[in-house]
């Protein structure tokens, strides 16, 4: 299996811009993660989904953050308008519990600069 | 609410030497416990994970971890430390029906001097 596939791995864009990241979770996982990891914060948890729905979207800073599974192999962070603020390392991560919980697998990041 | 310390914000070893990387966790019944690592600019990599049975849990990289619900503690150690093992280390816990998010440490990051 390939991973949790992420794109862009890089990300520089301006203050005001939409910005939309990307992931490709392992085939047949059923639970998807979406982390930010500052220096400041750590790694903090945004919004996970279970079968492509949104369980807990509680991390999510504020309303210019969406994101969304419209099927199980894909799903999308939006920032809209994106702050300097902003600027982090975005991992994607899937897990299954199906058969037994392993762990979660992470994704190489999305880093993300906005200026 | 589950929550993991790890009290250790940098730690630096000499190559060769033994090291141990501290976890606390908090939680209301037997956890699953997790140690990832990172390299720079890079994702997180699963070392060993805990769900059950032996308190004594062997890794990739020639890492294990104890874990001992009567201190809830899950350190990491390693005999002999190489150059390569310099990175950050996290350790996380979820609640054992793997159905919720992995909740993480701040992270130790780790430094090897030659």
């Amino acid at each position: 299996d390939a991973g949790v596939i992420q794109s862009p791995r890089h990300e520089v864009t301006e203050m005001g811009q939409e910005v939309t990241l990307r992931c490709k979770p392992i085939s047949g996982h059923d639970y998807l993660f979406w982390y930010r990891q500052t220096m400041m914060r750590g790694l903090e948890l945004l919004i996970y989904f279970n079968n492509n729905v949104p369980i807990d979207d509680s991390g999510m800073p504020e309303d210019r953050f969406s994101a969304k599974m419209p099927n199980a192999s894909f799903s999308t962070l939006k920032i809209q308008p994106s702050e300097p603020r902003d600027s982090a390392v975005y991992f994607c991560a899937s897990s299954s519990a199906t058969g037994g919980f392993r762990g979660a697998f992470f994704g190489q990041g999305t880093r993300l600069t906005v200026v | 609410a589950q929550s993991v310390t790890q009290p250790d914000i940098h730690i630096t070893v000499s190559e060769g030497a033994s090291l141990e990387l501290r976890c606390n966790y908090s939680y209301g019944a037997t956890p699953y416990l997790f140690w990832y690592v990172q390299s720079p600019g890079q994702g997180l990599q699963l070392l060993l994970k805990y769900f059950s049975g032996d308190t004594l849990v062997q890794g990739i990289k020639g890492f294990e971890a104890e874990f001992k619900r009567s201190q809830s503690s899950f350190n990491l150690r390693k005999p002999s430390v190489h150059w390569s093992d310099a990175a950050e280390y996290f350790c996380a816990v979820v609640g054992n029906s793997g159905n919720t998010p992995l909740v993480f440490g701040k992270g130790t990051r780790l430094s090897v001097i030659a």
